[in-house]
């Protein structure tokens, strides 16, 4: 049974350019949650996606944006990177409209230079 | 708004010690869970435990065992007999019961297990 997968595991971009994070499910799970974990700090929500619609967003803004396929994949877009988007981003997947747990992939490490 | 406040930056103790990592938090919502993640060095955050509101009972998983207490907002975490492995961050996190809920971080805290 595959759990999260998430890819690139790293990636290495420059201001202003532009960034794709992909992640598929945990087989069975049909929502997508994203979130941004700067260093030492706890994930902070991005979005969340189910019936590859936004279904909640966080306090983030526009030049975040993302996409949900309907094979349950989702992809996270961030146009015009600044220095403050080095993160790790992790994407979560759950199960139904009760999203009870969330389980996590291994993170996608963006650095920004 | 809903917060969660983990106190503790960084707990170091030997192996075979008991430690507990505190989690205090706050909501306005009557019924909500509460969760423990793992994240060792390699970034993934491992699912621990969920507990509803409504269901007070403390849990033991085998070396893990969790307090949560309602009337102090508290779900606190106890690792007994700690082992080397089990150094990483662990964080506490909240969401609200029905819908679509976002999980709120605490800020983790790092234990170091040393031989």
């Amino acid at each position: 049974d595959a759990g999260v997968t998430q890819s690139p595991t790293h990636l290495i971009k420059t201001r202003g350019q532009q960034v794709t994070l992909r992640c598929s499910p945990k087989s069975g799970h049909d929502t997508v949650s994203w979130y941004q974990q700067a260093l030492g700090q706890g994930p902070q929500f991005i979005f969340q996606y189910y019936e590859e619609e936004e279904r909640q967003r966080g306090n983030f803004p526009d030049r975040f944006s993302g996409h949900q396929f309907p094979n349950y994949s989702s992809e996270l877009n961030v146009n015009a990177l600044l220095l403050g988007d080095s993160a790790l981003y992790l994407c979560a997947s759950s199960s139904g409209l009760a999203q009870e747990t969330q389980y996590f992939g291994p993170g996608t490490r963006l650095l920004v230079l | 708004a809903q917060k969660v406040t983990q106190a503790q930056t960084e707990i170091s103790v030997v192996e075979k010690e008991d430690v507990t990592l505190d989690c205090v938090y706050e909501t306005r919502d009557t019924t909500y869970y509460l969760f423990w993640y793992k994240q060792p060095p390699s970034g993934e955050l491992v699912f621990l435990i969920r507990r509803n509101s409504f269901d007070e009972q403390n849990e033991i998983s085998g070396r893990y065992s969790w307090n949560f207490q309602k009337s102090t907002s508290s779900f606190n975490f106890t690792i007994t007999a700690s082992q080397v492995v089990d150094s990483a961050v662990y964080f506490c996190a909240l969401r609200g019961f029905t819908g679509f809920q976002k999980l709120v971080f605490g800020t983790g805290t790092r234990l170091l297990v040393s031989p």
